[in-house]
Formats: structure tokens, C-alpha cells, sequence
């Protein structure tokens, strides 16, 4: 069974900075696309940014964009999210996401449990 | 940016019942629409992908239609680990978009 185990998540204070990982397993990650989506509480679900399998294509969503940085390491399984100048809005669970195999559609099949970030003074 | 819209917001339903859940997409997305399951505390689950295909190990009262730019998730003889939010997200373009989510809950 896919296993997302992401970790990082915490308090911190706006404008601050904050790093969370996936650690991916029982399942060979490099050859999957990866997303960050995160969820505000009490709210409902928003993308924020996608990394191809080889790190070659990135997107990201537009409320994040220059602020929040993703990467991965094949050779250690595993995705970040690099968050910089935190706003109280981007208080929310983050979850990492893996993206479907390589076809005609694409979704997300495989959720890791998701880490809560705070940004609070 | 492709804004997706659900109806009901809410809805409450009794076990046994058949509900329908509707997904609307502006513009078009042709079959680029997937259904997740999100009960409280826990990670969304894709429940149907491409709007009509059915995930590995979902059962089979879970079912997804498409008319045009309307879609429909149904769920057929409600039981009680289906009261939950359910959303719709499509993965037509970037950046993807999820609808704004439908809680089923006990009536």
C-alpha cells in the first residue's frame, strides 16, 4: 500500500519560514508526479503546486507562487515544500499528494495523512 | 481558472437512501473530472476518476456521469461510512481546481 508520511508542519510567526517533507514508500517514486494540496480549517481543498517525476516541470498555484518552493530527492524518496513569507492565511493542513500514472486523465490517487502548519504571532 | 461549483452544499440522507451530487465546470473540461471522499479528520480518497471510472477497491453504489458541463456523483443504498464531504476537482489545466464540497450527513 502507498505510504505519504509528510512532517515539518508547526507554529510560526507571519513572514516566517517553514520546511515540510513527504517521506514516500511501497511505491517507486521516481517514476510518479507529485502535489502539494492544502486545506484551510474548516474549509475546502486547494491545490498548490505540482513537480514532474524527474523535477523538470513545476507549477505552481498563483497564492503561493514566489513564496513557496517544491522539491524532491528520488534517491531519498521524498518531496518538500519550502514555505517562505508565511501569511495567517496559509494556516492550514498540507498534504502531500501523489499525482496518477502516466495516461489519458490525471488525479490524485494517494494522500499522505497531512501536517498542520500555523502561522500565528 | 477553471471554477467548479457543486449542489447541493449539503444534504441529509437516511441509509439506505440514493442521493445525487452535482459538479459544474466553467469553461468545459471534457471527462477531466474526479470525485474525492473526505470524512472528518482524515485525507481526501479519490473515490472516480475521468468522471465515470470507478478507483481500485471503491464500491460499486459509488457511480460518476457527465452531460455536457454538468457531473454527477451517485451514491445508491447510502451506508453509514458514507456520510462524509465529497468534492469534485478537475485536472483539465493548471492550476487544478477542486469544487467547493458537499457534506452528506444523517438526517
Amino acid at each position: 500500500e502507498v505510504l505519504l508520511v509528510e512532517s515539518g508542519g508547526g507554529l510560526v510567526p507571519p513572514g516566517g519560514s517553514l520546511g515540510l517533507s513527504c517521506a514516500a514508500s511501497q511505491f517507486t517514486f521516481s517514476n510518479y508526479e507529485m502535489n502539494w494540496v492544502r486545506q484551510a480549517p474548516g474549509k475546502g481543498l486547494e491545490w498548490l503546486s505540482y513537480i514532474s517525476s524527474g523535477s523538470r516541470t513545476i507549477y505552481y498555484a498563483d497564492s503561493v507562487k514566489g513564496r513557496f518552493t517544491i522539491s524532491r530527492d528520488n534517491a531519498k524518496n521524498s518531496l518538500y515544500l519550502q514555505m517562505y513569507s508565511l501569511r495567517v492565511e496559509d494556516t492550514a493542513v498540507y498534504y502531500c499528494v501523489r499525482g496518477s500514472p502516466i495516461g489519458a486523465s490525471y488525479y490524485f490517487d494517494s494522500w499522505g495523512q497531512g501536517t498542520l502548519v500555523t502561522v500565528s504571532s | 481558472d477553471i471554477l467548479m461549483t457543486q449542489s447541493p452544499s449539503s444534504l441529509s440522507a437516511s441509509v439506505g437512501d440514493t442521493v445525487s451530487i452535482t459538479c459544474r465546470a466553467s469553461p468545459t473540461i471534457s471527462t477531466y473530472l474526479n470525485w474525492y471522499q473526505q470524512k472528518p479528520n482524515k485525507a481526501p480518497q479519490l473515490l472516480i476518476h475521468s468522471a465515470s471510472t470507478l478507483q481500485s477497491g471503491v464500491p460499486s453504489r459509488f457511480s460518476g456521469n457527465e452531460s455536457e458541463t454538468n457531473f454527477t456523483l451517485t451514491i445508491r443504498s447510502l451506508q453509514p461510512e458514507d456520510f462524509a464531504t465529497y468534492y469534485c476537482q478537475q485536472s483539465y489545466n493548471i492550476p487544478f481546481t477542486f469544487g467547493p464540497g458537499t457534506k452528506v450527513d444523517l438526517k
